[in-house]
């Protein structure tokens, strides 16, 4: 199993510009979580799925931000239009129990 | 709402030495989690505590839960300089981990 997949791995955009992060789960893993890490805020969760229904997008800091999972092997993750306090790693994570977090993508709003 | 914190913020210590990061959680855990990101790296799963009281190790990690299952801590004997990272408790709450504020190891030889 390749493990969790997210695109791209480096994403340098404009304040304003709309991006899109991507995440495709492990296979049979019915759970998938969107996170942030940035020095100041540590890791938040940013909104979580469960059988690619949203439980939880109490996380999700603006309107700008909406997550998707159209289906079981993938997820979306928008910011539109991006600020350069959006500047952060963005982790997608998936679990039966414990967490497989997938390698991030490395987000740079100028 | 639930809050995880951990202490030290930061740590640097001389390999060969003991390491401790210690775990509160503002309520009751059913569970929690240990995880490690190396530099650059995402966070790596190691090792889920259920019961309280319970002692689990890893090699040179040991990891612990308080008896009353809001505490936990993790303690690495004799450090070396593959353990620099990050180390992270999480509890469970519902179907989301609640993660600590991390502590960073580093690791001089």
């Amino acid at each position: 199993d390749a493990g969790v997949i997210q695109s791209p791995r480096h994403e340098v955009t404009e304040m304003g510009q709309e991006v899109t992060l991507r995440c495709k789960p492990i296979s049979g893993h019915d759970y998938l979580f969107w996170y942030r890490q940035t020095m100041m805020r540590g890791l938040e969760l940013l909104i979580y799925f469960n059988n690619n229904v949203p439980i939880d997008d109490s996380g999700m800091p603006e309107d700008r931000f909406s997550a998707k999972m159209p289906n079981a092997s993938f997820s979306t993750l928008k910011i539109q239009p991006s600020e350069p306090r959006d500047s952060a790693v963005y982790f997608c994570a998936t679990k039966p129990s414990e967490q497989f977090f997938g390698p991030g993508t490395r987000l740079t709003v100028l | 709402g639930q809050q995880v914190m951990q202490i030290p913020q930061y740590q640097h210590v001389q390999e060969g030495e003991d390491f401790t990061t210690y775990c509160n959680s503002s309520t009751t855990l059913s569970n929690i989690q240990w995880y490690k990101q190396r530099p650059g790296g995402h966070p790596v799963f190691l090792i889920q505590l259920v019961k309280s009281g319970e002692v689990k190790k890893q090699k040179r990690l040991t990891f612990q839960f308080g008896e009353a299952k809001k505490n936990s801590s993790l303690h690495i004997t004799a450090t070396q300089t593959t353990d620099v990272g990050t180390y992270f408790c999480a509890g469970q709450g519902a179907d989301k981990l609640i993660f600590g504020t991390g502590t960073r190891l580093q690791v001089f030889p």
